[in-house]
């Protein structure tokens, strides 16, 4: 079973951007999959972000603003959203996924605001 | 408006049995797979599974194989997960969420319910 590595936390000011990393294990390349990002708030389900697979090949979902997007680092086998100019409401936890034979979700990153 | 809802969550012993419901609305059910999603206390979102739109083809994750059951009725746009030999482990909110696809394949899950707490504890 594949495995997603996210940094448990990541801290960012208000303006900021925030970089976020999902790594793979070594058993499966992240330029074969698409990559999903997904935001969960306490007391909120999870809301789809957006899916990275090339710069000819991406998507957000609906009313996600411009200012999250995504990429990948080949050369460290990982997906990287990237939240620009960011804000309170951004505090959240954000999760990975990919789809190799079944969903595998990465750990979550639990970004905070400062 | 795309809506879930789930509702059936609650308490149980280990080893009883559970059936969640996830009512649909704003969307032609039928023509999309539907997934089931759960997070434990204090962790991350585990894929649970999937029933493909029409209902032709079920998915599960290796921790719930033979011990769950997904379904779906098109006709009053349900879905259903049937949790059987419930285990402390299963202790977490479920969701249901609407996959962007008819089959189950890579598709990202766009819409969600706000969840269902399932606590297996004697």
């Amino acid at each position: 079973q594949p495995v997603l590595t996210q940094p448990p936390s990541s801290s960012a000011s208000p303006g900021e951007s925030a970089r976020l990393t999902c790594t793979l294990s070594s058993d499966i390349n992240v330029a074969h999959y698409r990559m999903y990002w997904y935001q969960h708030k306490p007391g909120s389900p999870p809301r789809y972000l957006l899916y990275f697979y090339s710069d000819s090949d991406n998507g957000r979902g609906s009313g996600v603003p411009s200012r999250f997007s995504g990429s990948k680092d080949t050369s460290a086998n990982t997906g990287v959203l990237l939240i620009s100019g960011l804000q309170s409401e951004d505090e959240a936890d954000y999760y990975c996924m990919i789809w190799p034979s079944n969903v595998v979700f990465g750990g979550g990153t639990k970004l905070t605001v400062l | 408006d795309v809506q879930l809802l789930e509702s059936g969550g609650g308490l149980v012993q280990p080893g009883g049995s559970l059936r969640l419901s996830c009512a649909a609305s704003g969307f032609t059910f039928s023509k999309y797979a539907m997934t089931w999603v759960r997070q434990a206390p204090g962790k991350g979102l585990e894929w649970v599974s999937a029933i493909s739109g029409g209902g032709e083809s079920t998915y599960y994750a290796e921790s719930v194989m033979g011990r769950f059951t997904i379904s779906r009725d098109d006709f009053n746009n349900v879905v259903y997960l049937q949790m059987n030999s419930l285990r402390a482990e299963d202790t977490a909110i479920y969701y249901c969420a609407k996959v962007d696809l008819r089959v189950f394949g890579v598709a990202p899950f766009d819409y969600w319910g706000q969840g269902g707490l399932v606590t297996v504890s004697s």
